[in-house]
């Protein structure tokens, strides 16, 4: 079992839409959170980190529940440009690498 | 804003041949991360670096090393190349501790193995 659970999707929206998805993570020790987005063949970019609090950036909002082990990704307003691989990535406590989980595609048509 | 450089962008090798890959991490940060990714995957992590000293280990083969010098960019050793390397290698760095640990990717590089 992986350590990261993503909804592989793919999430067909139109624009204007809002769309929402989760991931689950394994191990209650992890630290840190964020969301990364990955365009075909690019490379992750970071997106946003994620605070327990939960956090919005513009159009995009990360929630963590802490007590049920998931984090959230919410788009508002969808644009074209939107369209990508969005990857969950954990931080385990006392650790250095990320935990990556499969991805949740998302397509916004016009 | 600096981002990771990593060269080459591309590279085709054959079988059992070697092949360098080279990271520039973003001035200032000084872990440095290897991560590996086939096709449809998501990043397998490899190996990392803090400080020029191996810091965490992952999937990474017997036939790769890598190493961070006193500039704190890196390089991963790829030696005996089989068909099943050929991938996209991310090298991504980090700020100093304390900074929420997070990771900045470069473009990356893609290996062919033929």
């Amino acid at each position: 079992r992986k350590e990261v659970e993503q909804d592989p999707g793919p999430f067909n929206v139109p624009e204007g839409a809002t769309v929402a998805f989760n991931c689950t993570y394994s191990n209650s020790a992890s630290q840190s959170f964020f969301w990364y987005r990955q365009d075909c063949r690019k490379e992750p970019k970071l997106l946003m980190s994620v605070y327990s609090s939960g956090n919005e950036d513009g159009r995009f909002t990360a929630q963590l529940n802490r007590a049920s082990q998931y984090i959230s990704l919410l788009i508002r307003d969808s644009k074209l440009s939107d369209s990508a691989t969005y990857l969950c990535v954990v931080h385990p406590l006392n650790d250095y690498k990320l935990s990556f989980g499969a991805g949740t595609t998302v397509t916004v048509r016009a | 804003a600096a981002g990771v450089i990593q060269s080459p962008r591309h590279l085709i090798k054959e079988k059992r041949e070697t092949a360098t890959l080279k990271c520039y991490p973003i001035p200032r940060h000084d872990t440095v991360y290897w991560y590996q990714q086939g096709p449809g995957q998501d990043p397998q992590f490899l190996i990392s670096f803090y400080e020029k000293m191996q810091s965490d280990k992952g999937s990474i083969p017997d036939r790769f090393s890598a190493q961070q010098f006193s500039d704190y960019h890196s390089e991963l050793n790829m030696s005996s190349l089989e068909l099943g390397d050929s991938a996209l290698y991310f090298c991504a760095s980090s700020p100093p501790l304390g900074s929420a640990y997070e990771q900045y990717f470069g473009p990356g590089t893609r290996l062919t193995v033929t």
